[in-house]
């Protein structure tokens, strides 16, 4: 079965601060997808990343980056220099590819609050 | 290109009363899903549709919860009748076809209070 682990409830850091959200994900299939939402205020789910599993190359994208390791199944997500911007919710989520298009499997979320 | 449309984007009712949200897929997207978001938790699968059929429904409470993909473009979702636990943000996503590896695209939502 999938599960999807965001262990961190809330974080609170000061405006230009580092901070990385974790996650950890289960899933018995060798091929999947890992994948970061922001959830603002406004309440849509916009697409930050996605992962494939044979893919373990972290990327970078401006003042956000990924780190994804297959040996402790975890995808963390790392914002550089937070600005008050960053602020929302974040969720990690899976999609197993063992039967075409599966639905995503999200976490709990990790709520970000940056201070001015 | 245009993204996933739902409306509305607010209801309030009464429990007991039956509601109906409506969803407008990005344009080629085959597959569609609806999400439950309860407050302070991430979205719940509701159920999910390939093009008009249904592919997964295991987690709608098919009692009260019934939707429809007809002609396998829009979608409606319709709660009858609600409960006060049904409050919660419903939120539909679209999907390219044949794609695993493919993001969901997800409209605005459709924030449900049930009183």
């Amino acid at each position: 079965a999938q599960k999807v682990t965001q262990a961190q409830t809330e974080i609170s850091v000061v405006e230009k601060e580092d901070v990385t959200l974790d996650c950890v994900y289960e899933t018995r299939d060798t091929t999947y997808y890992l994948f970061w939402y922001k959830q603002p205020p406004s309440g849509e789910l916009v697409f930050l990343i996605r992962r494939n599993s044979f893919d373990e190359q972290n990327e970078i994208s401006g003042r956000y980056s990924w780190n994804f390791q297959k040996s402790t199944s975890s995808f963390n997500f790392t914002i550089t220099a937070s600005q008050v911007v960053d602020s929302a919710v974040y969720f990690c989520a899976l999609s197993e590819a063992r039967r075409g298009n599966t639905p995503l499997v999200f976490g709990k979320g990790t709520r970000l609050s940056v201070i001015a | 290109e245009a993204g996933v449309a739902q409306s509305p984007r607010y209801k309030i009712i009464e429990k007991r009363q039956s509601v109906a949200f409506w969803c407008n897929p990005i344009s080629g997207h085959a597959t569609l899903y609806w999400y439950q978001q309860i407050l302070g938790q991430g979205p719940k699968l509701l159920i999910q549709f390939q093009n008009n059929g249904v592919v997964d429904d295991s987690q709608l409470p098919k009692d009260r919860f019934s939707a429809e993909r007809l002609k396998g473009v829009d979608s409606t979702l319709k709660i009858q009748p609600a409960k006060l636990e049904d409050s919660a943000v419903y939120l539909c996503a679209s999907r390219r076809t044949g794609y695993t590896n493919t993001e969901a695209f997800f409209g605005q939502g459709t924030r449900l209070t049930v009183v």
